[in-house]
């Protein structure tokens, strides 16, 4: 069974500028929740979607949207990139909500913004 | 706002100690805890789901025991080995946000060969 995957694994962009990170969850999975680690910070959750609705948002400004599709794959935007948006974003997903469901986690983006 | 503390921060061992890590949590409205074991380079990955006061589980030379009353739970590791080397993450769970995992910062063991 392929693992959760995420694109791209590194990013370098530019302070102003938007960008779009994907996660495909693991086959069956229909929750994705997104989480950004900062030097210093432990992992920050950003939101959850489960069936394509947002259900749980972090404590992040606008600036920071996501989606999820039909087959379940996820995407989060930041616009207006800021430097301490530089960061390693995880996505992780989990079969149901639940409390004894784990969460499977992707590799990560690295975002740089410079 | 929802403090999840761990300690210590970092721990350096011999290969062939024990040692263990503490994780505090809010004892009201727990729904769940996860430890996660994150080594460098590599995702996270679960060790522990916790729902009941008490639950003890064991998962190898590893395991880990709950008390939602007082709001904390204790990793264990057996007879460290270096591949033990890793930051181990706990993520508490309220009964509002069933889907919204809260991270501690972590204890980072590194065991010395």
């Amino acid at each position: 069974k392929a693992g959760v995957t995420q694109t791209p694994r590194y990013l370098i962009k530019t302070r102003g500028q938007q960008v779009t990170l994907s996660c495909s969850p693991i086959s069956g999975h229909r929750s994705v929740s997104w989480y950004q680690q900062t030097p210093g910070q432990g992992l920050q959750f950003l939101f959850e979607y489960f069936s394509e609705t947002q259900r749980n948002k972090g404590n992040f400004p606008g600036r920071f949207s996501g989606r999820q599709f039909s087959n379940s794959r996820s995407e989060m935007n930041v616009s207006t990139l800021e430097l301490g948006d530089s960061a390693l974003y995880l996505c992780a997903s989990s079969s149901h909500r639940g409390r004894d469901i784990e969460q499977y986690f992707g590799p990560g983006t690295r975002l740089t913004v410079t | 706002i929802l403090n999840v503390e761990q300690s210590p921060q970092s721990l350096h061992v011999q290969e062939g100690d024990s040692t263990n890590f503490t994780c505090s949590f809010p004892s009201s409205n727990f729904y769940a805890l996860h430890w996660y074991r994150w080594e460098t380079a590599k995702s996270p990955e679960a060790l522990f789901v916790m729902t009941l006061n008490g639950d003890e589980k064991k998962k190898g030379r590893i395991s880990a025991t709950l008390n939602t009353k007082e709001g904390y739970s204790y990793l264990y590791i057996k007879g460290s080995q270096p591949e033990d080397s890793a930051t181990y993450l706990c993520a508490f769970i309220g009964s509002s946000n069933t889907g919204k995992l809260i991270f501690g910062q972590g204890t980072t063991l590194q065991v010395k060969p």
